[in-house]
């Protein structure tokens, strides 16, 4: 299993501009989260989803947009980059058991600079 | 809102020698805690967890100690190592359908050779 996989490994983006970060899971996960990361700062949850066709807001949403049309995807769009939103963003999945969900495994990061 | 803190931004330790790491949580619903360690440049890594209805759980070198009464959960680390420099946070997570894990800004463990 490759695990928790992250794309890409670093951009640079321009005021205005518009992306798209990848995320995705080969463990059969239901649970997958977004979470944003500062300099010396903890994580902080942007959106995650309980399984396909569901999402929710997480602590800082603005700005961001997900999806998840299948169990294995999660994607983070920025529609209108911000210098703001330079930072380091995980993604993360969670499975269950015995109707709990299980600790999240963290993909390797996207370091994003917006200019 | 509710938040999960640590004491001690850095903590410097011999190698050999135990560590141990602290952090409070003020949210009294929260009833299940993670600990992770978080490497230069990589994701955070899983390390150890335990529910609210457990006071110590013991992995391999790690011990998590959990303490309702006063909201308070720490991490012992026997034993420390250099690899185990890093910086280590500590989550809560209320245990409901949304599962929301609250991070708290970390504490820096160096390992003096």
């Amino acid at each position: 299993n490759a695990g928790v996989t992250q794309t890409p490994k670093f951009q640079v983006l321009k005021t205005g501009q518009s992306m798209t970060l990848q995320c995705a899971q080969d463990m059969n996960h239901e649970y997958m989260s977004w979470y944003r990361q500062d300099p010396g700062m903890g994580l902080r949850l942007i959106h995650y989803s309980v399984g396909a066709g569901i999402t929710d807001q997480g602590e800082v949403p603005n700005g961001y947009n997900v999806s998840r049309s299948t169990t294995e995807d999660f994607p983070l769009r920025l529609l209108s980059a911000a210098p703001s939103q330079t930072s380091v963003y995980f993604c993360a999945s969670s499975g269950t058991s015995g109707g709990r969900w299980e600790t999240q495994y963290f993909g390797p990061g996207t370091r994003l600079l917006v200019l | 809102g509710e938040s999960v803190g640590l004491h001690l931004p850095t903590l410097s330790v011999q190698e050999g020698d135990n560590s141990i790491i602290n952090c409070a949580y003020s949210n009294s619903a929260s009833d299940y805690f993670i600990w992770y360690k978080q490497e230069s440049g990589k994701g955070p890594q899983f390390i150890i967890d335990i529910r609210s209805n457990m006071d110590k759980r013991q992995g391999q070198r790690v011990t998590v100690l959990l303490n309702k009464t006063v909201k308070h959960l720490s991490l012992q680390i026997a034993a420390t190592q250099p690899g185990d420099s890093a910086v280590y946070f500590c989550a809560e997570n209320i245990m409901d359908s949304s599962y929301k894990l609250i991070f708290g800004s970390g504490t820096r463990l160096l390992v003096r050779p």
